[in-house]
């Protein structure tokens, strides 16, 4: 079936380090990725997506690639910052499915200044 | 600005009494979403509305049920509500066209706490 993997947190960093959250999944079918993020006692919103391989979505420096060959959307900004500390969920659509996301188990980023 | 509305943000009720919570929507989104948040969890989906078609999860308790008036409101209906049920609940839409991957959109929750 299919399914999204992250990788297990809290990540814990400081002010300007590099961050890098894995994500892989397994899909039929040509799916869509997303990576969300959920600020403490707030919904969540959409920081970036790619539609098929080898897009690359950005928003907010933030970055990550649709690598088919290895099925992974890993997450990555050169510096973070303080207010970047939040939960990060990956997730995907496969086609014919009313647009059904299915989640990752999140990641805490905590940055610490 | 087009968004999704949650009211409550907060909602406090009583072990075994009925609670509605209510999602609206300016985007004019043809699907619309429920899910339960526990701490620490990705959002969990309950169940979706396409247009007036009701499409429930399998394992979804009959406890919950929803109501989709029209294209802009969605309600979500605990009948009795359990310990249990404490958790954030999150609405969201999105435009399904068939063939292409919209993304959803959130709300930013109502926070169930159940006395």
């Amino acid at each position: 079936g299919n399914s999204v993997t992250q990788m297990e947190g809290p990540v814990t960093l400081s002010e300007e380090a590099f961050l890098t959250i894995n994500c892989t999944y397994t899909a039929t079918g040509y799916p869509s990725l997303f990576w969300y993020v959920q600020y403490p006692g707030e919904g969540l919103q959409l920081l970036l997506k790619a539609t098929k391989a080898d897009d690359k979505g950005s928003n907010k420096g933030f970055e990550a690639t649709y690598r088919k060959e290895t099925t992974s959307f890993h997450l990555e900004k050169g510096s973070v910052q303080v207010s970047d500390s939040a939960v990060y969920f990956c997730a995907l659509i496969y086609g014919g499915a009313t647009n059904k996301l299915i989640f990752g188990t999140g990641t805490l980023l905590a940055v610490q200044p | 600005d087009a968004m999704v509305i949650q009211n409550p943000r907060y909602q406090v009720t009583q072990f075994g009494k009925p609670v509605t919570l209510s999602c609206s929507q300016t985007l004019n989104h043809n699907v619309m979403y429920w899910y339960q948040q526990k701490s620490s969890q990705a959002p969990k989906l309950l169940f979706h509305y396409y247009d007036k078609d009701f499409n429930n999860e399998a394992d979804t308790p009959d406890n919950f049920q929803s109501r989709r008036p029209n294209t802009s409101f969605c309600f979500l209906d605990i009948r009795s509500p359990g310990l249990g049920d404490a958790a954030m609940y999150l609405c969201a839409t999105s435009n399904f066209r068939g063939n292409s991957n919209q993304p959803q959109h959130f709300g930013d929750g109502t926070r169930l706490s159940i006395l």
